[in-house]
């Protein structure tokens, strides 16, 4: 199976600042057609998760125009241009390329 | 707008079947744009993906789960399911399904992401 690492597991973040989670997978997650395979989600406290990015880059609908993603093959970054309140909560990479799915351990965000 | 609800027993005994069904409302369940997913989280854990089903009955699932794990999809009702035999403790978790929004053209797999989820149930497995 492929193996998602996030970093960090904790992030404690000021109102304003930007922030940025790292995710690394022990294989290449690009598909023939040249895009790769990664997701980023966000579980707010008592929600289920939520799509924020899909295919490295691509921002879900809806999501706010302060979160993108980047990266191929098996670096990849999340970042948040400007944290808001509402951003609380675990983020979670997860690999669509191959069955199983895999996510990432989590990155938990909190506001200073 | 496409919603999803977790539905089923919320306390099931060891080594018994856990069963639970996901009802969708706002998308046919027969559209070959979705698979439909179910994913797990044990309290205070990350997510573990359990596995996903195509409306023609293709399954997918996780190893880890060996072959405990079945699924299937009742078009009548938009529905689908998920068993999973012979649980112990360690299956105790909530529940998530999940809408797998990605298609095959061709010989390649477009894909958009798990873009909607439900409310989650919670399954405990105890005597």
């Amino acid at each position: 199976d492929i193996v998602m690492t996030q970093s960090p597991l904790s992030l404690p973040v000021t109102p304003g600042e930007p922030a940025s989670i790292s995710c690394r997978s022990s294989q290449s997650l690009v598909y023939s057609n040249g895009y790769s395979y990664l997701d980023w989600y966000l579980q707010k406290p008592g929600q289920s998760p939520q799509l924020l990015i899909y295919l490295a880059s691509n921002r879900a609908s809806g999501v706010p125009d302060r979160f993108s993603g980047s990266g191929s093959g098996t670096d990849f970054t999340l970042k948040i241009s400007s944290v808001e309140a509402e951003d609380v909560g675990i983020y979670y990479c997860m690999q669509a390329l191959q069955a199983p799915r895999i996510f990432g351990q989590g990155t938990k965000l909190e506001i200073k | 707008q496409v919603k999803l609800q977790e539905s089923g027993p919320g306390l099931v005994k060891p080594s018994q079947t856990l069963s639970l069904t996901c009802t969708v409302s706002g998308a046919s369940i027969t559209s070959k744009s979705y698979y439909w997913s179910w994913i797990r989280q044990a309290a205070g854990k990350g997510l573990e993906w359990i596995g996903r089903v195509y409306v023609s009955g293709t399954i997918r699932h996780n190893p880890s789960l060996e072959s405990r794990v079945s699924m299937s999809v009742d078009t009548s009702k938009n529905q689908f399911s998920l068993m999973l035999s012979s649980v112990t403790a360690a299956d105790t978790a909530v529940y998530y399904c999940a809408r797998d929004n990605g298609k095959y053209v061709g010989s390649y797999y477009y894909y958009y992401g798990m873009d909607v989820w439900g409310q989650g149930i919670t399954v405990t497995v105890s005597s």
